[in-house]
């Protein structure tokens, strides 16, 4: 099992320019989410996916979208970036609310 | 009332002493309380968690100790090993959401 994939795992992007990070679970998990990681602020939830088909507003959710592809899928979309989404993005997955299971994460910098 | 607030932010102990971390909740519905550990240049991953009905869970050398009345939490790493150094996330949750609250992390240093 590979557990949550994530894609790219580092990118560069100019102020304007859009994106997509792709994230994939192979457990088989109902719940989907995307997290920012930034210095001094923790985790913050961006968006959420409880089960296919659905998907929540988390903390910080303006400047980006996301689809729930299917029940392996869930990608986050940045439709024109800004220096403020500059960030580290996590992936997780869980059955349960017990355990949140988190990709390796994507490096984004906005320049 | 969302809020987990947790501290120190960045802590140094040698090797062998016994770090505390500690965490503070407002939201009285929240019944499940984890930590999450990172280690650089990884996502986090569970570490250890408590449920309101119990006061301590051990698990190896990481204790969580839990008061209810307080509303705060706390995790304890014994006999801390250079192997620990990494950042910990406390969070919580509430019963009927898929949802985490984390805490804003503390960065561990366990010196040689």
């Amino acid at each position: 099992n590979a557990g949550v994939t994530q894609t790219p795992k580092f990118q560069v992007l100019k102020t304007g320019q859009s994106m997509t990070l792709q994230c994939a679970q192979d457990m088989n998990h109902n719940s989907m989410y995307w997290y920012r990681q930034d210095p001094g602020m923790g985790l913050r939830l961006i968006y959420y996916s409880a089960s296919e088909g659905t998907t929540d507003k988390g903390e910080v959710p303006n400047g980006y979208n996301v689809s729930r592809l299917n029940k392996r899928e869930f990608s986050l979309r940045l439709e024109s970036a800004a220096p403020s989404q500059t960030s580290v993005y996590f992936c997780a997955s869980s059955e349960v609310r017990d355990t949140q299971y988190f990709g390796p994460g994507t490096r984004l910098t906005v320049l | 009332q969302q809020q987990v607030k947790q501290s120190p932010q960045s802590l140094i102990v040698q090797k062998g002493g016994i770090p505390i971390i500690n965490c503070a909740y407002e939201n009285t519905a929240f019944d499940y309380f984890p930590w999450y550990q990172q280690f650089p240049g990884k996502g986090p991953a569970l570490l250890i968690a408590i449920r309101p009905d119990v006061s301590e869970k051990k698990e190896g050398r990481f204790t969580i100790s839990f008061n209810k009345s307080a509303k705060q939490f706390s995790l304890h790493i014994m006999d801390s090993q250079p192997g620990d150094s990494a950042t910990y996330f406390c969070a919580a949750s509430m019963a009927g959401f898929q949802k985490l609250v984390f805490g804003t992390g503390t960065r561990l240093l366990v010196s040689p």
